[in-house]
């Protein structure tokens, strides 16, 4: 099935641990994007990239790097996860001008 | 700032009975996006209105946009029990989407 697969799905991390969170996309889109979802808070973008080979940040980019892997994978990682980081993250893919974007299913991740 | 900001915060209504959410945001867009959660999950794009269109129709969805007002409204007709959900807009500029916090759909059977 087409879409973008997001893994792991839950994730526990003590604080000061790292881990990265995968995102493949497989619509041979050009961009792709990482966001954050708190409660009441909506979605915030974290990072994007537009093209392979080009990776911007969002509105809350502090704590986290990104890469561009190739056109289909974009990951996200923390070097040294905070509770603040406590979060549900979506990934998400698009063709610019061409419609809307296509989420992943979500990684809800703890940190303790 | 960019980012869209619907109201209300919750809406319930009847089975049947129409729902209208509404969204304003503060700059300039390309587009303007709906889309819809489902609990626990992921956001499935909804509609897509571009800032020189005024209004488009998707099945039940009408969305209207008025780029002088800054504000958009999506209308659900003939609401079902399966439309229970959290509807976002989003707008879009230069390939920064920012999301709103959400309206809180709960239709009763």
């Amino acid at each position: 099935n087409a879409g973008v697969t997001q893994t792991p799905k839950f994730q526990v991390l003590k604080t000061g641990q790292s881990m990265t969170l995968q995102c493949a996309q497989d619509m041979n889109h050009n961009s792709m994007y990482w966001y954050r979802q708190d409660p009441g808070m909506g979605l915030r973008l974290i990072y994007y990239s537009a093209s392979e080979g080009t990776t911007d940040k969002g509105e809350v980019p502090n704590g986290y790097n990104v890469s561009r892997l190739n056109k289909r994978e974009f990951s996200l990682r923390l070097e040294s996860a905070a509770p603040s980081q406590t979060s549900v993250y979506f990934c998400a893919s698009s063709e610019q001008g061409q419609g809307g974007y296509t989420f992943g299913s979500g990684t809800r991740l703890t940190v303790v | 700032s960019q980012q869209g900001e619907e109201d209300p915060q919750a809406l319930s209504i009847q089975e049947g009975e129409n729902a209208t959410m509404n969204c304003s945001y503060k700059t300039s867009i390309n587009n303007l996006q709906w889309y819809r959660q489902n609990s626990g999950r992921g956001l499935v794009h909804l509609i897509l209105i571009r800032s020189n269109e005024r209004e488009k129709h998707s099945g039940r969805l009408r969305v209207t946009l008025d780029t002088s007002k800054k504000s958009s409204s999506l209308l659900i007709t003939a609401s079902r029990a399966a439309d229970t959900a959290s509807y976002f807009c989003a707008t879009d500029l230069n390939n920064d989407m920012r999301f709103g916090a959400g309206t809180r759909l709960t239709v009763k059977p």
